[in-house]
């Protein structure tokens, strides 16, 4: 079965430090994709990268950046100079594949942040 | 844009009385999924539909209950709330059919039961 685990349950930093959010994964397959998911007080989850297996290269958008190490099964999420508008809790999941071609996420448990101004 | 609706945003009903969540969606995905999300934790899937084919996760209960009568709506009837399915219910979406797809989540319905 699969899993994700997001260790750190609540983070608070204050604006403008970096903060690194984990997320281990397991998984069987030898093809799979890792997403990271942000969801803030209102509750929509709003969709922030995808990553296949095959590309450990790590990715930057903005102040977001993923760090894929397929060797550790990690794949962590850095804010750079964080802000009040980046608190929100953010979750990790994994794809396995359901009945006919969709596609199950295996969700973390989240990590709350918290940035204070 | 593009996007997956749901409505209502709130709701409220009382003990045993049914109620039905809506979800619409512009994306012409051939997925939607519903998901149960209680407080501090994630997102459970209760079922989906691969266009016309429904698919029940072993572990949702009889009382939930989804219809899907063309690609762009889905409604999730709970039949008779009990206490414990106050949550926030989210709609997804995905195109489907193959391993790049991306779940596309609507704002969510937070349901109240009283």
């Amino acid at each position: 079965a699969q899993k994700v685990t997001q260790a750190q349950t609540e983070i608070s930093v204050v604006e403008k430090e970096d903060v690194t959010l984990d997320c281990v994964y397991e998984t069987r397959d030898t093809t799979y994709y890792l997403f990271w998911y942000k969801q803030p007080p209102s509750g929509e989850l709003v969709f922030l990268i995808r990553r296949n297996s095959f590309d450990e290269q790590n990715e930057i958008s903005g102040r977001y950046s993923w760090n894929f190490q397929k060797s550790t099964s990690s794949f962590n999420f850095t804010i750079t100079a964080s802000q009040v508008v980046d608190s929100a809790v953010y979750f990790c999941a994994l794809s396995e594949r359901m009945r006919g071609s969709a596609r199950q996420l295996t969700f973390g448990s989240g990590t709350q942040l918290t940035v204070l101004p | 844009d593009a996007m997956v609706i749901q409505n209502p945003r709130y709701q409220v009903t009382q003990f045993g009385k049914p109620v039905t969540l809506s979800c619409s969606q512009t994306l012409n995905h051939n997925v939607m999924y519903w998901y149960q999300q209680k407080s501090s934790q994630a997102p459970k899937l209760l079922f989906h539909y691969y266009d016309k084919d429904f698919n029940n996760e072993a572990d949702t209960p009889d009382n939930f209950q989804s219809r899907r009568p063309n690609t762009s709506f889905c409604f999730l009837d709970i039949r008779s709330p009990g206490l414990g399915d106050a949550a926030m219910y989210l709609c997804a979406t995905s195109r489907g059919g193959g391993s790049t797809d991306t779940q596309y989540f609507g704002p969510g319905t937070r349901l109240t039961v009283l």
